[in-house]
């Protein structure tokens, strides 16, 4: 069955340092998305990616985050000066678009921040 | 955007049914209702949606009343391994796609 991947599972990176998360989606998916959840919180939507753009993002989704599709099967979340409070799990998640439209998660990638 | 309200935490008897109660009193015509769970910190797991009607696939059933304010979650055989938290969300259309406001859940726990 396919399934979304994510690299790395888990990056530790000090504060102020630029990480880039990984996420291979299902392949004939179309919408792309990133959710976080900080510890012992709520899973948050960041933003939603097609047709090459962002669709839409989330207030949490400031300048110091971006989205990239590099290639046909890549889809990346940068963030460019970390912060401590930028520690969390990022779940990549895809859909294909169709009227059933169930997003599919990866596993995670785990971010510390120190 | 439409909001749920889900009790915090249930229990089960491992082989009996686990009936994971949702409402969504503001819910509006077009807005489909949907069930995620997640499983320790692992990602959230799709298990099923619906609009209107009654839907039933292999992992489990939702029940909507009739005026869409409420639904219900069966797991028929609940076993250990579908001890987690399960997200009842009504998703908030974008202009492309669609997002996922997961709330806090029910931590639902499979006791043997």
């Amino acid at each position: 069955e396919p399934e979304v991947t994510q690299t790395p599972s888990h990056q530790v990176t000090q504060m102020g340092q630029e990480v880039i998360l990984r996420c291979v989606p299902i392949s004939n998916h179309l919408y792309f998305y990133w959710y976080r959840q900080i510890l012992g919180q709520k899973v948050e939507f960041l933003v939603s990616f097609y047709n090459n753009e962002i669709s839409e993002k989330s207030e949490i989704f400031d300048d110091q985050f971006s989205v990239e599709r590099p290639d046909g099967s890549n889809f990346t979340l940068k963030i460019r000066s970390t912060k401590l409070e930028d520690s969390a799990m990022y779940f990549c998640a895809s859909s294909d678009g169709r009227s059933s439209y169930e997003q599919y998660f990866g596993p995670g990638t785990r971010l510390t921040v120190t | 955007d439409a909001k749920t309200t889900q009790p915090p935490s249930m229990d089960c008897a491992e082989g009996r049914a686990a009936n994971l109660p949702c409402n969504h009193s503001t819910i509006s015509g077009n807005e489909y209702v949907y069930w995620y769970r997640q499983i320790h910190s692992q990602g959230p797991q799709y298990i099923i949606h619906g609009l209107k009607n009654n839907e039933t696939n292999e992992m489990a059933s939702l029940i909507i009343t009739e005026d869409r304010k409420s639904s219900t979650l069966i797991l028929p055989h609940a076993t250990l391994r579908d001890t987690a938290v399960y997200y009842c969300i009504v998703r908030v259309e974008l202009r492309s796609g669609y997002a996922l406001n997961f709330g806090k859940g029910t931590s639902l726990l499979v006791t043997p």
